[in-house]
């Protein structure tokens, strides 16, 4: 069975700290692994990754994801509080490129 | 875990037939059920939000006589896509919302083929 893990939970830090959000995955036929911040109803595409070791950068946020060890991490430097929300992890699998969602990770920066 | 099943997963349909798609909350009731459409590189549109027992809520530039959301039990929200046109075709995810919690699950999606 196809499964997303996202590690932690939940995550409380001040700002300017820098957290790392972990994704791990099992699926059949990998396409690709999408990072998604949710603050409200629709969330907020950030990054898609398709290849191993290749890091993806955005401002303060970086991804990379390694395809022997099957995971992905989110890195976040330099957190500001706008920086709180839902991050989501989705693995594009299968013949019907279906996406399999982790829980997400809640985090929260104390000012 | 909380899981949210929606079918079908994939489906080829002509021109000015209407297709539904199902979403269901498998282990929990779901008061709030949201639709998405996802547009290329990969960002999501929110369609509407889906009420159980009540109108769904559009959001602005959603033709919601062309897609119709029916929420009619706690457990399960669909989308009819009526008259459907090429232009139609994309990946189409629901997801539900616990009631009383506040976490959003997602559903694995629909990708629908408008020929």
């Amino acid at each position: 069975e196809d499964k997303v893990v996202q590690s932690p939970l939940s995550l409380v830090v001040h700002e300017g700290d820098t957290v790392t959000l972990n994704c791990s995955y099992e699926v059949t036929n990998f396409r690709s692994l999408l990072w998604y911040k949710q603050e409200k109803k629709a969330p907020t595409f950030l990054f898609m990754l398709t290849s191993s070791g290749i890091e993806k950068k955005s401002g303060r946020l970086s991804s990379i994801l390694d395809k022997k060890e099957l995971f992905s991490i989110l890195n976040i430097t330099a957190t500001q509080t706008g920086d709180s929300a839902i991050y989501l992890c989705a693995v594009e699998a299968g013949s019907n490129y279906q996406l399999i969602w982790g829980a997400g990770t809640k985090l929260i920066i104390k000012p | 875990g909380a899981v949210v099943s929606q079918h079908p997963s994939w489906v080829i349909c002509k021109s000015g037939t209407s297709v539904k798609i199902e979403c269901r909350s498998l282990d929990f009731q779901a008061t709030t059920m949201f639709w998405y459409r996802q547009f290329p590189k990969q960002s999501l549109m929110l369609m509407a939000t889906s009420n159980e027992g009540s109108k769904a809520t559009y959001e602005q530039g959603v033709e919601k006589d062309k897609f119709l959301i029916n929420h009619a039990s706690l457990t399960l929200s669909t989308l009819t896509v009526t008259s459907a046109h090429p232009e139609d075709s994309s990946f189409y995810i629901c997801s539900a919302q616990e009631t009383g919690a506040g976490g959003y699950t997602f559903g694995s999606g629909t990708r629908l083929t408008v020929v």
